[in-house]
């Protein structure tokens, strides 16, 4: 079946500092893949999206290019903030009737002053 | 614009006891809709779908149920909590034709 990998946190850096936070897939067709963020206590916001391949998604600074070649989809940002704190998760969609997503477990980012 | 609401914010059960977490989805009609699950410490596991009114698909074998009685409303339920049902369940929803599912704000769920 359909599975997202996502790298182990947590994650932790430097104001200021670059981040990737990498993720790969596993899916048969051509899912569209999304980055949610969960900030402490709160639901699951999509952070952006791409739904065909070399397609970049951005949003708030942060970066992903669907790479269908590695079937990867790594979130970037380059200079992240105190605000960005917060549980990062990759999931995947594929077009159909229920379109259901499958996550990755989730990286916990955590920046310091 | 479409908004999604769920309620309670924040629940405390003893075992044994019923529940009902409720959804609504404004601003939109037909959409799919979904319940989910995020343990402490865990990634989010999908427990139930709705592509219309009164149709349920469920994804793992559990303790719940769910019922859609109106097309934008979205019921989660269960008869006899368990201690393993503590979590977080989130409400989701997706416009018709759209690859794109929008979250609630979440439910916290206690069972003591």
């Amino acid at each position: 079946g359909d599975s997202v990998t996502q790298m182990e946190g947590p994650v932790t850096l430097s104001e200021e500092a670059f981040l990737t936070i990498n993720c790969t897939y596993t899916a048969t067709g051509y899912p569209s893949l999304f980055w949610y963020v969960q900030y402490p206590g709160e639901g699951l916001q999509l952070l952006l999206k791409a739904t065909k391949a070399d397609d970049k998604g951005s949003n708030k600074g942060f970066e992903a290019t669907y790479r269908k070649e590695t079937t990867s989809f790594h979130l970037e940002k380059g200079s992240v903030q105190v605000s960005d704190s917060a549980v990062y998760f990759c999931a995947l969609s594929k077009t159909g009737t229920a379109s259901k997503l499958t996550f990755g477990t989730g990286t916990r980012l955590q920046v310091t002053l | 614009s479409q908004t999604i609401h769920q309620w309670p914010a924040t629940l405390v059960q003893p075992v044994g006891s019923p529940l009902s977490l409720e959804c609504t989805v404004e601003g939109t009609s037909n959409p799919n809709l979904y319940w989910y699950r995020q343990a402490a410490g865990r990634g989010l596991q999908l427990l139930f779908y709705s592509v219309g009114i009164g149709q349920i698909s469920s994804e793992v074998p559990q303790n719940l149920s769910a019922s859609r009685p109106q097309d934008r409303q979205f019921i989660l339920s269960s008869k006899k909590l368990l201690l393993s049902d503590s979590g977080f369940y989130l409400c989701a929803w997706r416009p018709g034709g759209g690859n794109t599912i929008y979250f609630g704000e979440g439910s916290w769920l206690t069972v003591v």
